[in-house]
Formats: C-alpha cells, structure tokens, sequence
C-alpha cells in the first residue's frame, strides 16, 4: 500500500528553522515527482514546491511566496522527501502536506510559528 | 503570482447536479493550466479528483467529471450524494509551479 509519512513539524519561534521529513514507501519513489502542500488554519490549501524524479532532471519548482526561503530536496536511498523552511513567520504556520505529484497525500504534520 | 477564483459556497439537493468553475486572473483557463480538482474534508488529506482538466483517477467515482466551461475549468457532480459535501479546490499550473484556488465549499441541503 502506497504511504507518505510525514514528519519534523512543531513548535518554532519567529526567524526560526525548520527540516520537514516524508518518508515514502509502497511505490517506485525514484521514479515519483513529489511535492509539498500546506494549509494555513481556516484557509485554503496553498501549492509550495514540486520536484522531478532524478531520472527527469531533478529540477525544483517554488511558489513565489517561499521561493527564497523554502528548500525541497529528495533522498532516493532513503526514499525521503525534505522541505527546509527558513525565516519562519507565522504566517507559516499550517498543516504541511507531503504529495506524490499531488496523486497520493499524506496525513500532514503540524507546524505553528509562534514566540 | 496569477489568482485562481472559485465560487466561496454552493448548495446542492441530493440526486442533482452541480457545477463549480475555476478562474484564472491571467486569461482563459486552457488544458495547457493542467487543471486538476481534489475534494478535501475535515480532518482527512486532501483526495484528488480529476487531472489534466478531465481525466478521473481510479478511484474516482463516475459521478464526477471535469471539463473546461468557456474561458474556466469545470467540476461537475451528477446525482450528488450526502457524501459529496466537502471543500472543493482546483488547481492550476503556471509554468511547473501550481496555483491552488480559494476552495468552494459545497453543501448538500
């Protein structure tokens, strides 16, 4: 059964950092373009960053709001998608979604941007 | 960054059909915005719909199709069910960057 698995959300202060971890299995995850997703608390879901299989190029791809802050890398050993987020607000904070290309979603790790 | 509108709220009657369109600031939306719909519900994922404007995944249920309705793209429900209430959200590609819609939430009265 395809899984995503996300993890590495919590609390963080305003100007902080934090490493979001979706561990994948059930599918080929070298061959999957993979993405991250996140809803802000009563709004609606916001598109963040997408990246290519290897195999594809491996190019990433950021929604303008988080381009210079937001990192989506992938480790195909490990079958484990990232997102480092730097320069946290609280306007970050959100339920962030790990998605195979939008296809198959995981159940979302929590991450609140507070002092 | 374009803005994609769609209706905030619909109401339905169980057994009929409803639309729901999906905008884009920068023109007509076109099969080249790779229009994609999911439904989300509280407490769960997000589940995809349809992609490349009207094709169903495996597990969506045939009631469902997707269309482009003059310059939008469609979601159309056919002999809605109680089930079917849910927040609506499509989604558009600009380039290889997506663009979520505000959501429409859709009650089934």
């Amino acid at each position: 059964e395809m899984q995503l698995v996300e993890s590495g959300g919590g609390l963080v202060n305003p100007g902080g950092s934090l490493r979001l971890s979706c561990a994948a299995s059930g599918f080929t995850f070298t061959d999957s373009w993979m993405a991250w997703v996140r809803q802000t608390p009563g709004k609606g879901l916001e598109w963040l960053s997408r990246i290519q299989s290897k195999t594809a190029g491996g190019t990433t791809y950021y929604a303008a709001p988080v381009k210079d802050r937001f990192t989506i890398s992938r480790d195909d050993s490990k079958d484990t998608l990232y997102l480092q987020m730097n320069g946290l607000t609280t306007e970050d904070t959100a339920v962030y979604y790990c998605t195979r290309d939008l296809m198959k979603w995981g159940r979302g790790t929590l991450v609140t941007v507070s002092s | 960054q374009a803005v994609v509108t769609q209706e905030p709220s619909l109401t339905v009657s169980p057994g009929g059909t409803v639309t729901l369109t999906c905008a884009s600031s920068t023109g007509a939306v076109t099969s080249g915005h790779d229009p994609n719909w999911f439904q989300h519900k509280p407490g769960q994922p997000p589940r995809a719909l349809i992609y490349n404007t009207n094709n169903k995944h495996s597990w969506t249920p045939a009631r469902f199709s997707g269309s482009l309705l003059g310059d939008k793209a469609a979601l159309t429900l056919s002999g809605v069910q109680p089930e079917d209430e849910a927040e609506y959200y499509c989604l558009l590609y600009y380039g290889a960057a997506g663009v979520f819609g505000g959501g429409t939430k859709l009650t089934v009265l």
